[in-house]
């Protein structure tokens, strides 16, 4: 079975810094494309970040040039590093594996770590 | 990128038929064969109901069915149940470089 576990979460002052992992079992980040999905309290899903097989990544307008996607294929983990936080940063973080059909949906999803950016 | 566009709510009776709707445009919907609906209970985390537009993963009910015309795809779902009633989410690849996004949301209510 496929499983991913989120850490990292937890509460950062305006302008801080974070950086959130994601634990795969079943499954190797290096050989499948993984992304980070974020969810404000009562609002709906908004999509971070993508990581490829082949390293390319890309990133929500939202977070460009704030939040860096990377793996490490030694460990087998996905991180999310997070600067110039803002408390709209403010949301439960998914890691998510994309399917291995078209790669473009999410089929497994973590339990989500909660990000709270407050002074 | 802007969401795509679903209807705030939707409801139905137990047994009906509802449908779903989310409107993109030709750069990401009405672009590629590569939506994907999603079911998120409160507090629950999302589970993937149809890929491809119409695919349906291994252990998703044969009640929830997709389809696509032009920029709109929807997702239907037929014998509404109780346990149905749930936030509902599309999701589109697009040519922009922020690849994927996803539908503002839909709460379904069994009446």
């Amino acid at each position: 079975e496929e499983l991913v576990v989120e850490s990292g979460g937890g509460l950062i002052h305006p302008g801080g810094s974070q950086r959130l992992s994601c634990a795969p079992s079943g499954f190797h980040v290096g050989t499948s494309y993984m992304s980070w999905v974020r969810q404000a309290a009562g609002e709906g899903l908004e999509w971070v970040s993508v990581i490829y097989s082949g390293g390319d990544t890309y990133y929500g307008d939202s977070v460009k040039g704030r939040f860096t996607v990377s793996r490490d294929n030694s460990k087998n983990m996905l991180y999310l590093q997070m600067n110039s936080l803002r408390v709209d940063d403010t949301a439960v973080y998914y890691c998510a594996k994309m399917g291995s059909g078209s790669f473009t949906y999410f089929d497994t999803w973590g339990q989500g770590t909660q990000v709270t950016v407050s002074s | 990128q802007s969401a795509l566009t679903q209807p705030a709510s939707v409801s139905g009776s137990p047994g009906q038929s509802i449908t779903i709707s989310c409107t993109g445009t030709l750069n990401d919907v009405g672009g590629f064969k590569y939506v994907s609906w999603y079911q998120q209970h409160p507090g629950r985390v999302p589970k993937l109901l149809i890929y491809d537009v119409t695919y349906r993963p291994s252990g998703v009910s044969d009640r929830f069915s997709g389809s696509k015309s032009g920029n709109t795809a929807s997702l239907t779902i037929s014998g509404l149940q109780p346990e149905d009633e749930a936030d509902y989410y599309c999701s589109s690849y697009t040519t922009a470089n922020n690849p994927f996004v996803f539908g503002t949301g839909t709460k379904v209510t069994v009446l």
